[in-house]
């Protein structure tokens, strides 16, 4: 079964608009551990953010943002005041614990247009 | 940025032969990992080792083994390689197992011919 949905396979918005990519997990252990990546066009894959499963505070890191909720399974990622340099794929992945391993999403891709 | 290195970072080889990825760190991190990356699916872990001469594998590792001698280096194999292994490898390393965000590598772009 799939344990990480991103059902945004691709995105466009203008520059400056806000921007929210949806991440949706699966998970019957209480203790687990929720990331987000970025790989820009040059391919690298760069670590944004983890979160565990007992810190549902949401999380702000200037134009970024990332609301966890576990009521509903989600742990959104929002950009505001979108810019080209935003242009890129984003990962959403789960860890369930000490142990085991990532399982990624497919990945949202985004397109800021200038 | 986390120190690691992939080689080759592209290659193009033919359909049965022998095909050996390799990922170097400087970190001294315990884990590391293979991926694949292909449109559609996302990362796909291949296989990934705890420590020295310690592996396991992941979701995808029919025709691929692994080794780790040093800390350092963890190799990819590929056996015999096959046109559906056309791909992007990503090795990435982390402190622990599952608690720990991985820091990936550059890639390796495979194409088999």
């Amino acid at each position: 079964a799939q344990k990480v949905t991103q059902a945004q396979t691709e995105i466009s918005v203008v520059e400056k608009e806000d921007v929210t990519l949806d991440c949706v997990y699966e998970t019957r252990d209480t203790t687990y551990y929720l990331f987000w990546y970025k790989q820009p066009p040059s391919g690298e894959l760069v670590f944004l953010i983890r979160r565990n499963s007992f810190d549902e505070q949401n999380e702000i890191s200037g134009r970024y943002s990332w609301n966890f909720q576990k009521s509903t399974s989600s742990f959104n990622f929002t950009i505001t005041a979108s810019q080209v340099v935003d242009s890129a794929v984003y990962f959403c992945a789960l860890s369930e614990g000490p142990g085991n391993q990532f399982y990624f999403g497919t990945g949202t891709s985004l397109t800021v247009i200038p | 940025d986390a120190g690691i290195t992939q080689s080759p970072r592209h290659k193009v080889t033919e359909t049965g032969t022998p095909v050996t990825l390799r990922c170097h760190q400087t970190e001294n991190h315990r884990y590391m990992y293979w991926y694949r990356q292909d449109p559609g699916h996302g990362l796909r872990l291949i296989h990934y080792s705890y420590g020295v001469k310690d592996t396991d594998k992941g979701e995808v590792s029919d025709g691929y083994s692994v080794s780790r001698s040093k800390t350092e280096d963890f190799l990819l194999t590929l056996e015999s390689a096959t046109s559906s292994q056309t791909s992007v490898y990503f090795c990435a390393i982390s402190e622990g197992q599952g608690t720990y965000e991985q820091y990936f590598g550059p890639g390796t772009r495979l194409t088999v011919t």
